[in-house]
């Protein structure tokens, strides 16, 4: 099994401020990664995938970049609404999907 | 607009089973790949099980594996989860969605408690 490490755990953030997300596989899963962010109380929402490909609606302050074991979600500016937990997900050893333990983005 | 909708959530006591239901609209369901996701309290997100648009190939989760039945009705737009000898590390929100590589649209879930 792939197992998919997140850090920080939590995040502390002003509004304005860039974010660096950081996810890291226990094996090289190529591009094969999507990110998801997720709201109390609601649903994942897909952010990227493919490493780097936002998906249709995602504003463009969030980008997603690396390749192997080591990948990153920075989002440019956070924006109240940018406050939830992202998880990273890798499906390289398709279809045994697995997800990282999350970060939480909180406000500073 | 893709609409994902579960039902079927309750309670139920150690050993027992439940049946999770997930009505889809706005697309094409036959022409898609879909997936349980479930979420334990507080904790992260766990993939379950996987089946083809056809319903012709089926993966699962070691987790729960002999225990879940996933299925589908293309001609009711439905997708299923039959959960057996449920335990109380079942206990958690079931989401269906939609996709073979990554989620692209998820359901608002489902709940599911395991106690006595």
């Amino acid at each position: 099994e792939i197992v998919m490490t997140q850090s920080p755990a939590t995040l502390s953030v002003s509004p304005g401020e860039r974010a660096t997300l950081s996810c890291r596989a226990s094996q090289s899963v190529s591009t094969n990664l999507a990110w998801y962010q997720q709201k109390p109380g609601q649903a994942p929402r897909l952010l990227i995938y493919g490493a780097s490909t936002r998906a249709t609606g995602i504003p463009a302050r969030f980008s997603g970049s690396g390749s192997g074991t080591e990948f990153s979600l920075t989002i440019s500016s956070l924006q109240s609404e940018d406050f939830a937990v992202y998880y990273c997900q890798q499906h390289n050893d398709w279809p045994q999907f697995t997800f990282g333990p999350g970060t939480k983005v909180d406000i500073k | 607009e893709v609409q994902l909708v579960e039902s079927g959530g309750g309670l139920v006591q150690p050993g027992g089973s439940l049946r999770l239901s997930c009505a889809a609209s706005g697309f094409t369901f036959s022409s898609y790949e879909m997936n349980w996701v479930r979420q334990a309290p507080g904790k992260g997100l766990e993939w379950v099980s996987f089946i083809t648009n056809s319903g012709s190939t089926i993966y699962y989760a070691d987790s729960v594996k002999g225990r879940f039945t996933i299925s589908r009705d293309n001609a009711k737009n439905s997708l299923y989860l039959q959960m057996n000898s449920l335990r109380a590390e079942d206990t958690a929100v079931y989401y269906c969605a939609r996709g073979r590589y990554y989620f692209y649209y998820w359901g608002q879930g489902t709940l599911v408690t395991v106690s006595s």
